[in-house]
């Protein structure tokens, strides 16, 4: 079965600084999608990155980068000049492709504080 | 992107009762699915829900409890019965469009029961 470990319950950062989340998973399988959601108070899940695990250049969307260590299963998001809206809870998952969205597999979630 | 809109956003109910949860989505979607977060955890797939036939559900969910339906290819409900206040959670209705990694989210379903 696959896991998905966020070891940071909760992390805060200053305004316009740099933040990294921690994700790390276990699989034995050679291709997968792992995911970072971001979940505001408002509870939608928003996709804020994605990754295919066959690419090994790292994702960026805007703001958003990854670190993915496939080797190392390890699966980190940076948010970089970090802004209020980014308060929110902040999960990391894991999808088999050939099973769709019906094997997706979340961690326990971040929940990350920027400060004024 | 697809647009999903979760009614109704919260509820509280009363132990005993049945309260039903509907999913629109803005365009046609083949596959769509209920998530359960607990409170302070993550989610957790309770079915997929594929129009014109049953339910499909995860290990410890069945569906005497969560019936779901799948009339068309934009609507979707679940029901959660005979409520307990270990049902108090929110419920999310994501759907799958074009390719199958590409999965959205409505606002959720805030529960409580008393």
């Amino acid at each position: 079965a696959q896991t998905v470990t966020q070891s940071q319950p909760e992390m805060s950062v200053q305004e316009a600084e740099t933040v990294t989340l921690s994700c790390t998973y276990d699989t034995s399988e050679n291709n997968y999608y792992l995911f970072w959601y971001k979940q505001p108070p408002s509870r939608q899940m928003i996709l804020v990155i994605r990754q295919e695990a066959y690419k090994q250049q790292n994702a960026t969307e805007n703001r958003f980068s990854v670190n993915f260590q496939k080797a190392a299963k390890s699966f980190s998001l940076k948010i970089s000049d970090s802004q209020l809206g980014d308060t929110a809870m902040y999960f990391c998952a894991f999808m088999k492709p050939e099973t769709g969205a019906n094997n997706l597999f979340f961690g326990t979630g971040t929940r990350l504080t920027v400060i004024p | 992107s697809a647009v999903i809109s979760q009614k109704p956003s919260r509820d509280i109910c009363q132990r005993g009762t049945s309260l039903t949860i509907q999913c629109q989505v803005d365009s046609q979607v083949t596959m769509m699915f209920w998530y359960r977060q607990q409170p302070g955890q993550s989610l957790t797939l309770i079915a997929t829900a594929n129009q014109g036939s049953e339910a499909t559900y995860e290990s410890g969910f069945v569906i005497d409890k969560f019936p779901i339906s799948r009339p068309n290819l934009t609507f979707s409900t679940l029901t959660v019965s005979n409520m307990s206040p270990e049902d108090s959670s929110i419920y999310l209705c994501s759907v799958s469009q074009g390719a199958i990694e590409k999965l959205f989210f409505g606002s959720g379903t805030q529960l409580s029961v008393l």
